[in-house]
């Protein structure tokens, strides 16, 4: 069973849609860190969190520490939030560990 | 524009040859991280480097090997390439070390090894 685990794998939405991938992990944790990998291959930072909510633009990361759970929430979704999200998590040391990612399609 | 600078974006070699990614940090940042992301493995911890010396060690191969420069800049070096390496290898930087990932990590955009 890996350390972090993401649901859905594959996700389908129309323009405008609310949009949540969930992140579960089984490990303790310093930071969950939620990154957006374009079809090009780059990689962006999008949160970084340890505890309660943030929010950027249309994009609402959240965190329940107790659950070992996190919710990447996208509201009023666009065919260029079209990507593949993934979760990370670091522990005692500074490397991330992550997950399989979760591959968002938005249609016009 | 992460400010993390990777060359080259593409590298196609044969196998058991040697190569040389190179990776440059975001500006005042110490820490540079080497991850892979192959289609059956996923995004994997390679190597971390602070500040000229290895700081953590992942499921990197001893075929592969690694340097940061006095200039922060960073080398991983792939040799004996076998076709199973073929992925894309990214390079990370933070600014500090030991901060258990409070700090974000900034992606470049990566090298996209082939292995004919």
């Amino acid at each position: 069973k890996n350390e972090v685990e993401q649901s859905p794998q594959n996700l389908t939405a129309q323009e405008g849609e609310f949009i949540t991938i969930n992140c579960s992990y089984s490990v303790g944790i310093s930071a969950l860190h939620w990154l957006q990998q374009h079809p090009g291959g780059g990689i962006v930072s999008l949160f970084m969190l340890s505890s309660g909510k943030k929010k950027h633009g249309r994009l609402i990361a959240t965190i329940n520490i107790q659950e070992k759970h996190s919710s990447l929430h996208i509201t009023a979704s666009h065919p260029r939030d079209s990507a593949v999200y993934i979760c990370a998590v670091t522990g005692d040391t500074d490397k991330l560990i992550f997950g399989t990612g979760t591959r968002l399609q938005v249609f016009p | 524009d992460s400010g993390v600078t990777q060359t080259p974006k593409h590298l196609i070699t044969a196998t058991g040859q040697r190569v040389t990614l190179r990776c440059s940090p975001r500006s005042g940042d110490l820490s540079v991280y080497w991850y892979q992301q192959s289609l059956d493995q996923g995004l994997q911890f390679l190597i971390q480097y602070y500040n000229g010396e290895e700081r953590a060690k992942g499921n990197i191969l001893e075929r592969f090997s690694a340097q940061q420069f006095p200039d922060l800049h960073s080398e991983l070096n792939l040799s004996s390439l076998e076709l199973g390496d073929s992925a894309l290898y990214f390079c990370a930087s933070s600014v500090g070390w030991g901060d258990r990932g409070t700090q974000p990590q900034h992606f470049g955009d990566g090298t996209r090894l082939s292995i004919l």
